[in-house]
């Protein structure tokens, strides 16, 4: 397993402002996400972070609204840029520790409310 | 592509007693794998059981078991002895190939005193 977590846990934003999102795991793991759920929603998968590269990006969701970072094997951020009430959501990563295994571990997720 | 439906929004159980929540999904790939998560309202995703598809024995873990049935593409899971700290949100997802993860809606667990 892997132990994750995420820092801001919540925060409040002005319109138009951007927050970034840490995401930490205890250890090395070969793949991370991030995830939006929206009240009361699912899970919906914003982006794949590739270590050392471009991250890979679901529909509906693009690189310059939510830059993704990866600078190696624990860490990654997620930034979401020129907010608006809309992106009130929370948002979490995840991880799978290892290759051959499917199960993703989550972080607690970040709450964010845009005014 | 992989789909996944929760048909059941919201559930309600007695405390210590058994219930059933009900997991639909479709997927084109050969090797998958299926997950339950409950989300406590603290927001944690806690992983509560897998099943890899290629297994014809049904996972358990402790009182959580599920109930696979691969050509019907359903996937229960049984909450035996419920207890009030299993009142939760509780996700069925599946996973294969590129290994993300497709979710379904959830279903809204309550366990009643």
């Amino acid at each position: 397993s892997a132990v994750i977590s995420q820092k801001p846990s919540r925060d409040i934003c002005q319109r138009g402002t951007s927050l970034t999102i840490q995401c930490q795991v205890d250890s090395q793991v070969t793949m991370m996400f991030w995830y939006r759920q929206q009240p009361g929603q699912s899970l919906t998968l914003i982006a794949t972070a590739n270590q050392g590269s471009e991250a890979t990006y679901e529909s509906g969701f693009v690189i310059d609204k939510f830059p993704i970072s990866r600078p190696n094997l624990t860490f990654s951020t997620l930034t979401v840029s020129n907010m608006s009430p809309e992106d009130s959501s929370i948002y979490l990563c995840s991880a799978i520790p290892g290759t051959g295994a499917y199960e993703q571990y989550f972080g607690p997720g970040t709450r964010l409310t845009v005014t | 592509a992989q789909t996944v439906t929760q048909s059941q929004p919201e559930m309600s159980v007695q405390e210590a007693e058994t219930v059933t929540l009900s997991c639909t999904y479709d997927t084109s790939e050969s090797n998958y794998y299926l997950f339950w998560y409950k989300q406590p309202p603290s927001r944690q995703m806690i992983l509560v059981i897998r099943q890899e598809a290629y297994k014809q024995q049904n996972a358990t873990e402790n009182r959580f078991s599920v109930n696979f049935q691969k050509a019907a593409k359903s996937f229960s899971l049984k909450i035996s002895d419920s207890q009030l700290g299993d009142t939760a949100m509780y996700f069925c997802a599946s996973g294969a190939g590129s290994y993300q993860l497709t979710f379904g809606k959830g279903t809204k667990l309550s366990v009643i005193p």
